[in-house]
This record gives structure tokens, C-alpha cells and sequence, in this order.
């Protein structure tokens, strides 16, 4: 089945510097993926959603210079967090669609737990 | 806009009890209804999906029938197990959106 690969799974970062969290999607195109941020015992709350070869759409209240995202080909889309604060840390998880029409669902990586210190 | 409301957790049920976990929806047009399962340390797996109006997803003993009329897709199973205890996450797609809305999760604890 289609797999979406996430790296890194956990990472640790101080204060005012930049992490970068890569999807790979192993055995298919990806032409959509879709950021999500998961808050302790809350829900998943999109981000945005990255398309290949254009700019990502960004949800209401999410700060496009802070979260960059870039899906410069079919199979990587990468979520950096620049210059992160402890507020940023959190769970984030990337996740494509696959299949078309009524017979399609959503594959998602495991998860990268950022914590800022 | 779309939105997703689940009953909050922790549901915590003996092995081999009846499960139900509630689940209401808002959306526009016909949304496509999915339950997803998030083990401890793993990430989301697909549960479970409906797609039109009465139809059911079922999948590892656990069920699920799309009711437009009450707007639910409420989660059951007959006996649960102490390997279901999990987080689980009722979802949906509606017409115009490509990424999923999620419910706030519930978790389940199944004791021996």
C-alpha cells in the first residue's frame, strides 16, 4: 500500500533556530500532501496543504514566514519551523491522498514530535 | 465549516465489553465519513470509511453506518480486546475540500 515516510521522528531544538521535517512518499506521486499539528489530547488541526510545483494554502491563523513548506517534487514535502519557540512544539504530521474518485483515502507519516528548549 | 465532535475520553471498558464511541458531523455538501486509529507510538491507520448515506464500513470487528439523518457515524464493536486500547479519531471530507477535518479523538483503555 502507499507509504508516507516522516523524518525525523523526534527532535529537540533551541530556541531561534530552524527545524526541518521531511515526507517521503515511498511508492507513489504525491501531488497533495497535507500538514497537520497535533496538540496533547486535542485533534489534528490542518496547517496547510502542499501541492507540487506551487505554493502551499495555508489555514486561517497559521503563519506562512514561520511554517514554510515546499514540495518540489512528487515525493518529498518538507514542513521547517523557523526560528521555533517553546510554543511551537508540538506533533506534526504529514498525510496524502491516494486514489481517485469515491475510492480513495489518506496514507500518513508517523509523526515528529518537536520540542523547543 | 466542517466540524467533527466526539465524545470525550478516556473510555475505559473491561475486555469483552460493548463499544460505542459517538460521532457528529457538520459539513457542506455530501462528506465521506472516516474512523482512524492511532495505536501508542504509531501514527494514523485507516479504520474504517463510508462514503454515502446508510452505508456501513466495517473492519477488525468494528462497525460504523453513515446516518445523514441524525448527521452520526458512531463507532461500535461487540467485544473489545485489551490490543484495541488506542486513540480514535472520527473524520471527514466534504465536497471542495481535498484534506481531512478531524474530531478532538477518544481514548480507550480496555483492561483485562
Amino acid at each position: 500500500g502507499a507509504v508516507v515516510s516522516q523524518h525525523p521522528s523526534r527532535v529537540i531544538c533551541k530556541s531561534g533556530t530552524s527545524v526541518k521535517i521531511e515526507c517521503r512518499s515511498l511508492d507513489f506521486q504525491a501531488t497533495t500532501m497535507f500538514w497537520y499539528r497535533q496538540f496533547p489530547k486535542k485533534s489534528l488541526m490542518l496547517m496547510a496543504t502542499s501541492n507540487e510545483g506551487s505554493k502551499a494554502t495555508y489555514e486561517q491563523g497559521v503563519e506562512k514566514d514561520k511554517f514554510l513548506i515546499n514540495h518540489a517534487s512528487l515525493t518529498l514535502s518538507t514542513l521547517t519551523v523557523t526560528s521555533a519557540h517553546p510554543e511551537d512544539s508540538s506533533f506534526y504530521i504529514c498525510s496524502a491522498r491516494v486514489g481517485r474518485e469515491l475510492n480513495y483515502g489518506y496514507t500518513f507519516g508517523s509523526g515528529t514530535r518537536l520540542t523547543v528548549v | 465549516g466542517d466540524s467533527v465532535t466526539q465524545m470525550e475520553g478516556p473510555v475505559t471498558l473491561s475486555e469483552e465489553a460493548f463499544l460505542t464511541i459517538n460521532c457528529t458531523y457538520t459539513a457542506t455538501g455530501y462528506p465521506s465519513l472516516f474512523w482512524y486509529v492511532q495505536y501508542p507510538g504509531e501514527g494514523l491507520q485507516l479504520l474504517l470509511k463510508a462514503t454515502k448515506a446508510d452505508d456501513k464500513g466495517s473492519n477488525k470487528g468494528f462497525e460504523a453506518t453513515y446516518r445523514k439523518e441524525t448527521t452520526s457515524f458512531h463507532l461500535e464493536k461487540g467485544s473489545v480486546q485489551v490490543s484495541d486500547s488506542a486513540v480514535y479519531f472520527c473524520a471527514l471530507t466534504s465536497t471542495g475540500r481535498r484534506a481531512l477535518t478531524f474530531g478532538s479523538g477518544t481514548r480507550l483503555q480496555v483492561q483485562p
